[in-house]
């Protein structure tokens, strides 16, 4: 098993550019989520999913958008970046809603300038 | 506003020394804890709690929850240079929303 992958692993964009960021899974897994963790905040949670066809809101969803056509796969769409978007972002996968141990992708740094 | 916070947010000790790391919440309709530790990756899981005063062991470390005073620690034994990370904790409430805190650095010197 691959595991959680994510694509890119470093991106630079200006201002204003829209972007996908991929994360894909093999394991199965029903829900997934997406988070950024910035220096001195932690990581939040932007979006997430409980299943093909299903996703809602974290804590920091604004200027981002989701989707899941398939259990494998929940990409992470940038719709105009903003500086304030530069981060790391992290997609996580974990079993089902009662199963809590989330299992994380290696993350993509992401600059916005 | 659900928070979590952890304390110290940094800690520098040597090899064989015993380290207590701190988490404290404020959430509305908790479900579970959990301790995650962080090398230069993707956070990587440690324990889930969610009874309080059942202590979890894998080996060196522990961690136990008390859900009146509405914290965690996260204890390590003998520490060891492998354990330098970021250790961090999370709560989940009700709703699939996970809330982190900040992380607790921690340096293990030979």
């Amino acid at each position: 098993n691959a595991g959680v992958t994510q694509t890119p692993k470093f991106q630079v964009l200006k201002t204003g550019q829209s972007m996908t960021l991929q994360c894909a899974q093999d394991m199965n897994h029903e829900y997934m989520s997406w988070y950024r963790q910035d220096p001195g905040m932690g990581l939040r949670l932007i979006h997430y999913s409980v299943g093909a066809g299903i996703t809602d809101q974290g804590e920091v969803p604004n200027g981002y958008n989701v989707s899941r056509s398939t259990t494998e796969d929940f990409p992470l769409r940038l719709l105009s970046a903003a500086p304030s978007q530069t981060s790391v972002y992290f997609c996580a996968s974990s079993r089902d809603r009662g199963s809590y141990e989330q299992y994380f992708g290696p993350g993509t740094r992401l600059t916005v300038t | 506003e659900d928070k979590v916070v952890q304390s110290p947010l940094s800690l520098v000790v040597h090899e064989g020394d015993t380290v207590t790391l701190n988490c404290s919440y404020e959430v509305t309709n908790f479900r579970s804890l959990l301790w995650y530790k962080q090398e230069k990756k993707a956070p990587t899981f440690l324990f889930m709690l969610t009874s309080s005063g059942i202590e979890k062991k894998s080996g060196r470390l522990s961690s136990i929850l008390d859900k009146k005073e509405l914290f965690s620690i996260l204890n390590i034994t003998a520490t060891q240079t492998g354990d330098s990370a970021v250790y961090l904790c999370a709560v989940e409430v009700t709703g699939n929303q996970f809330y982190f805190g900040t992380g607790t650095s921690l340096t293990v010197i030979p």
